[in-house]
């Protein structure tokens, strides 16, 4: 059982360059959800999604897109690389929004822009 | 919006001590209230959980307590281990519809061996 799977681990970008995070859960979850980790600052929501064909805002989405095509796969989308990007991603899923259902996280992806 | 602050931000405990980690919420219709660990280079991990119809939840050397009228909700780490040293993140959410859940900064606990 592989949980959630990040790929890349590593990822070094060019201000405005472009790239697509790559996000897989093998556990049949609804709810996916990508946050950014920044030193000190917590995890914040990027964008989310309640199941096949449905994302939503979170709390920083600018800059970024998502699609959610499939229950397995939500990739999220940087188009214009900028520094201020630098961070920790973290891809995450959950049979449901509510209480006892807790959030698996994948190992992460650790993206710097220069 | 929720809001979810931790304190103190750093902790530093004797190994064997109890460590006690606090944290305050603002949506009194919050009603579930999970804490993460998360090591060094490693993903967040859910370590215990507690509902809101729930004042008190224990698992082995952890126990999360929950004072809504206060809005606050303690993580209680008795006889530490130097393993316990990590990051421990606090969240809430209210479990209705398009609920997000609200995670804290982030509390950083070291267990001096």
């Amino acid at each position: 059982n592989a949980g959630v799977t990040q790929t890349p681990k590593f990822r070094i970008l060019k201000i405005g360059q472009s790239m697509t995070l790559q996000c897989t859960q093998d556990m049949n979850h609804n709810y996916m959800y990508w946050y950014r980790q920044d030193p000190g600052m917590g995890l914040k929501l990027i964008y989310y999604s309640v199941g096949a064909g449905i994302t939503d805002k979170g709390e920083v989405p600018n800059g970024y897109n998502v699609s959610r095509s499939t229950t397995e796969d939500f990739p999220l989308r940087l188009e214009l690389a900028a520094p201020s990007q630098t961070s920790v991603y973290f891809c995450a899923s959950s049979y449901s929004q509510g209480a006892s259902q807790p959030q698996h996280f994948g190992d992460g992806t650790r993206l710097s822009i220069l | 919006g929720e809001n979810v602050e931790q304190h103190p931000s750093t902790l530093s405990v004797q190994e064997g001590d109890s460590a006690v980690i606090k944290c305050t919420y603002s949506d009194s219709a919050s009603n579930y209230f999970p804490w993460y660990k998360q090591e060094l280079g490693k993903r967040p991990q859910l370590i215990i959980d507690i509902r809101s119809n729930v004042g008190e939840k224990k698992d082995q050397r952890i126990a999360v307590t929950l004072n809504k009228t206060a809005k606050h909700f303690s993580l209680h780490i008795t006889e530490t281990q130097p393993e316990d040293s990590a990051v421990y993140f606090c969240a809430a959410i209210y479990t209705g519809a398009n609920s997000k859940l609200t995670f804290g900064k982030g509390i950083t606990l070291s267990v001096r061996p």
